[in-house]
């Protein structure tokens, strides 16, 4: 079975430029999140779709991020304008609707903004 | 103050040695508890859910106390191979985002 997978796997952008990161969760899962770890912290959550549905955006930083799940597919993470403090690794994870906790992790997208 | 607190680490141990990690999390209403592995440059994988009872995979085992909010990890006879940081995680609710601590960097040395 293949696992999540995340495109593109490092991205080196100027400040201002718009970014788009892309997800790809296990087949058939209906839980997508994503999360983001800077320089020196914590993994952190950024936010929770069910299917389509945003279900909790609640650690999404700023309106500079827009994150959708057209179809309840695959999820993109976008962006707009990129700022220095954006750099990081940005990590998607899927579940399915049992009652099984466990998140399976995509590789992440190393982001940098210069 | 964190959600969720562990050991600063770094922890340099010889093969074959124990080594325990502590962990705190700071909100009573938590409903589960994890430990996750996260290898150089790679993501967190799990490594196993942790229970009131205590539980035990193999070399690990995990506990936890919900009324001192303390979570642990045992390494027994310590492999190079379990060199990674380790990730002290907690969820609650039915959203299950998982908060994380910061991470206890481990090596097992030859």
């Amino acid at each position: 079975e293949a696992g999540v997978t995340q495109f593109p796997s490092h991205s080196v952008i100027e400040k201002g430029q718009t970014v788009t990161l892309r997800c790809d969760p296990i087949s058939g899962h209906d839980n997508l999140y994503w999360y983001r770890r800077v320089m020196g912290k914590e993994i952190k959550f950024l936010l929770h779709f069910v299917k389509e549905s945003k279900q909790d955006e609640s650690g999404m930083p700023n309106n500079r991020f827009l994150a959708e799940r057209t179809g309840g597919t695959y999820s993109t993470l976008k962006v707009q304008p990129a700022e220095l403090e954006d750099s990081g690794v940005y990590f998607c994870a899927s579940t399915g609707t049992s009652l099984s906790h466990e998140q399976f992790f995509g590789p992440g997208t190393r982001l940098t903004v210069l | 103050r964190k959600e969720v607190e562990q050991d600063p680490g770094p922890f340099n141990v010889p093969e074959g040695a124990t080594v325990a990690f502590n962990c705190t999390y700071s909100n009573s209403a938590s409903q589960s508890f994890f430990w996750y592995r996260q290898d150089c440059r790679k993501e967190p994988k799990l490594l196993m859910s942790v229970y009131s009872s205590g539980n035990e995979d193999g070399r690990f085992t995990a506990q936890l106390n919900r009324a001192s909010q303390y979570i642990s990890l045992l390494i027994r006879d310590s492999k190079l191979s379990d060199s990674a940081t380790y990730l002290c995680v907690v969820s609650f609710g039915s959203a299950r985002q998982l908060t994380f601590g910061s991470g206890t960097q481990l090596t097992v040395l030859p």
